[in-house]
C-alpha cells in the first residue's frame, strides 16, 4: 500500500538550515508530483511547494520562495525539502503529500505521510 | 494569489445534524476544490475532488458542491467519527491555497 515516510525534524536556530526527506512506498514515485504541506501548532494548513514527476517544474508559496527548495530523487523514491535561513515562524509539522490526478489533471492530495515536526527557536 | 475563506470557523452539532461548510474562492478557480478532514494529531484525509467527486472509501453522507467561487461541503448526518476539523483546498493555480478550517465539535 502506499505510504509516505517523513524525516529530519528537529530543533534549529533561528537562520540556520535543515533538510527534510520523505521516503516513498507502494507506487511509481517517478510518475507523480509530490507536494510539502505544513501546519504550525495549533493553527491550520498551509501548502509550501510542490515538484513535478520529473523535477523540472517547481512552484512555492510566497512565504517560502527563496528560502526553501524542493527536489526529488526518483532512483531513490524520496523527496526533499531544503530549508535555509529558517524563522521562528517556520515552526511547524511538515507533511510531504502525493498529487492525486485525474488523467493529467491535478485534482489535489491523496496520500500524507505522518509529518516531521520542525522547530526553530533560540 | 488566491484566496480561500472558509466559514464558519467552528460549529457544535449533534449526531444526527446536517452539517454545511462554506468555502469562496477570491476569484472563480472552476470546480478545482478539494475537502479536506483532520482529526487531531492525524494527517488530513482528501473527502472530496474536484468540488462534488466523492473520493473512494468515503462515506456517502458527505457531499460537495459548487463551482466558480462558492463552494459547500455537507455532512448529511452527523456521525461521532465525523468531530473533526474540515479544510477545503483550491488546486486551480499554484500556489494552492486551503481555507481556514472549520472545527466541527459535539453539542
Amino acid at each position: 500500500q502506499v505510504q509516505l515516510v517523513e524525516s529530519g525534524g528537529g530543533v534549529v536556530q533561528p537562520g540556520t538550515s535543515l533538510r527534510l526527506s520523505c521516503a516513498a512506498f507502494g507506487f511509481t514515485f517517478r510518475s507523480f508530483g509530490m507536494h510539502w504541506v505544513r501546519q504550525a501548532p495549533g493553527k491550520g494548513l498551509e501548502w509550501v511547494a510542490v515538484i513535478s514527476y520529473d523535477g523540472k517544474n517547481k512552484f512555492y508559496a510566497d512565504s517560502v520562495k527563496g528560502r526553501f527548495t524542493i527536489s526529488r530523487d526518483n532512483s531513490k523514491n524520496t523527496l526533499y525539502l531544503q530549508m535555509n535561513s529558517l524563522r521562528p515562524e517556520d515552526t511547524a509539522v511538515y507533511y510531504c503529500a502525493k498529487g492525486f490526478y485525474v488523467g493529467d489533471t491535478a485534482m489535489g492530495l491523496d496520500y500524507w505521510g505522518q509529518g516531521a515536526l520542525v522547530t526553530v527557536s533560540s | 494569489d488566491i484566496q480561500m475563506t472558509q466559514s464558519p470557523s467552528s460549529l457544535s452539532a449533534s449526531v444526527g445534524d446536517r452539517v454545511t461548510i462554506t468555502c469562496r474562492a477570491s476569484q472563480g478557480i472552476r470546480n478545482d476544490l478539494g475537502w479536506y478532514q483532520q482529526k487531531p494529531g492525524k494527517a488530513p484525509k482528501c473527502l472530496i475532488y474536484a468540488a462534488s467527486s466523492l473520493q473512494s472509501g468515503v462515506p456517502s453522507r458527505f457531499s460537495g458542491s459548487g463551482s466558480g467561487t462558492e463552494f459547500t461541503l455537507t455532512i448529511s448526518s452527523l456521525q461521532p467519527e465525523d468531530f473533526a476539523t474540515y479544510y477545503c483546498l483550491q488546486h486551480n493555480s499554484y500556489p494552492w491555497t486551503f481555507g481556514q478550517g472549520t472545527k466541527v465539535e459535539i453539542k
